[in-house]
């Protein structure tokens, strides 16, 4: 079984550029999520998706981030401009669909690594 | 916000030394996980514990719940050089949330 791919691996952009992250869950998860890890902390989730809906992202910074879910299957996660603060590993994962509050096993992505200078 | 809290921060032992890590929550839950994460890499699903759940092993694996204290922990038995990672604990956020937080996690060291 294919797990969730990412890319790219790593980028580095300069303060107040734009970049763009790729996620390809594991064929048949309904739920994606985007979590943002800063180096010695734990990951922070951004957003998570249900299908193609949006079960939550009370912690993404809308005014920068932005993240969609093409037909319930690929997403993309993009920051507009990035800050320095910005920089971190960008995790995405997938699970069999959830309901009810239940939340199953997350299969994760390798991460794309964020430097901004 | 965070939901879990892992204790301790950071864990050193030998090889063959049992490790134990906990997890402190605030919420009620639906179920707790572990999750294990290699430097530089993703993180890796060990071990799902539902909330009418004690205990459940697997392999050296061994995890407790006690919904009365909101805590979990996570026994390593007879450890080895490759354990060497960072544990976290997740669950669901509480009230009916189906958002999967994670705690800041333990990074556990052992040495050969």
């Amino acid at each position: 079984e294919a797990g969730v791919a990412q890319s790219p691996r790593y980028k580095i952009i300069e303060k107040r550029q734009s970049v763009a992250f790729w996620c390809n869950p594991i064929s048949g998860h309904a739920t994606l999520y985007w979590y943002q890890q800063i180096l010695g902390q734990g990951p922070k989730l951004l957003i998570q998706f249900q299908n193609n809906g949006v079960v939550d992202d009370s912690q993404l910074p809308k005014d920068r981030f932005s993240a969609e879910r093409l037909k319930g299957v690929d997403s993309t996660l993009k920051i507009q401009p990035a800050k320095l603060e910005d920089s971190a590993v960008y995790l995405c994962a997938s699970s069999v669909e959830v309901g009810a509050g239940v939340n199953t096993e997350a299969f994760f992505g390798q991460g794309t690594r964020l430097t901004v200078v | 916000s965070q939901q879990g809290e892992e204790d301790p921060q950071a864990l050193s032992i030998q090889e063959g030394e049992n490790a134990t890590m906990n997890c402190s929550y605030k919420t009620s839950i639906n179920n707790l996980q572990w999750y294990r994460q290699n430097s530089g890499r993703g993180l890796v699903h060990l071990i799902l514990i539902r909330s009418n759940e004690r205990e459940k092993h697997s392999g050296r694996l061994r995890v407790t719940l006690d919904t009365s204290k909101k805590s979990s922990s996570l026994l390593i038995t007879a450890s080895r050089a490759a354990d060497t990672a960072s544990y976290f604990c997740a669950t669901d956020a509480g009230g009916g949330s189906e958002k999967l937080v994670f705690g800041k996690g333990t990074k556990l060291t052992v040495n050969p």
